[in-house]
């Protein structure tokens, strides 16, 4: 069965450095998330892209945040300035359609030192 | 706005018995979606199961049942069984229809322990 793939599992980076998170979401899928869960915490939506534009975003996801599909199977999350309250696990998901289950992949945990 | 309330945030259930979780919900969207999802200690997000607010029956999925009063804007998920493996964290989640591909809100939580 396809899945969401995350690379990498685990990033530990110095506070105020950039990272960058990547996803390969399910190949025909269109829409694709961001997703955060900070330790003990419930899962927070970040952001939404489809059809090569965000469609949707929350109060998180501020002008440190960003987003790319660079080429048509990678989608990136950027983290400018990261601030140790960034440590969490990042979530990417995909679906096909509106009334489809969010397919997500392993996560990533980013923790900020 | 959509709101999803789990108000046990730990449960213990005997091996072999079954369990509810209990998810209530609020939207003022008449079409929406109601799913679950298990995280283990591992991490990963693993989906259980769907509901469709017009959908007439509950929703199962092998031993995973959902509960769903829509009157109450309650969906319940009742594991049958309980095996050790379920043992996790279980999270209730719900979109909205109508309003564009809304992004999927969660609530916070329930963590069931199996005990043998």
């Amino acid at each position: 069965e396809p899945e969401v793939t995350q690379t990498p599992s685990h990033q530990v980076t110095q506070m105020g450095q950039e990272v960058i998170l990547r996803c390969v979401p399910i190949s025909n899928h269109l829409y694709f998330y961001w997703y955060r869960q900070i330790l003990g915490q419930k899962v927070e939506f970040l952001v939404s892209f489809y059809n090569n534009e965000i469609s949707e975003k929350s109060e998180i996801f501020d002008d440190q945040f960003s987003v790319e599909r660079p080429d048509g199977s990678n989608f990136t999350l950027k983290i400018r300035s990261t601030k140790l309250e960034d440590s969490a696990m990042y979530f990417c998901a995909s679906d096909r359609e509106q009334n489809s289950p969010l397919h997500f992949g392993n996560g990533t945990r980013l923790t900020v030192t | 706005a959509q709101k999803i309330t789990q108000t046990q945030p730990g449960m213990f259930v005997q091996e072999k018995e079954a369990v509810t979780l209990d998810c209530t919900y609020d939207t003022s969207d008449p079409s929406y979606g109601l799913f679950w999802y298990k995280q283990p200690s591992s991490g990963e997000m693993i989906f259980l199961i769907y509901q469709g607010s017009y959908d007439q029956q509950n929703a199962t999925e092998g031993r995973y049942s959902l509960n769903f009063q829509k009157a109450r804007k309650s969906a319940n998920l009742v594991i049958s069984a309980s095996q050790l493996g379920d043992s996790a964290m279980y999270f209730c989640a719900m979109r909205d229809w109508n309003s564009g591909n809304t992004p999927l809100v969660f609530g916070k939580g329930t963590r069931l322990s199996v005990i043998a």
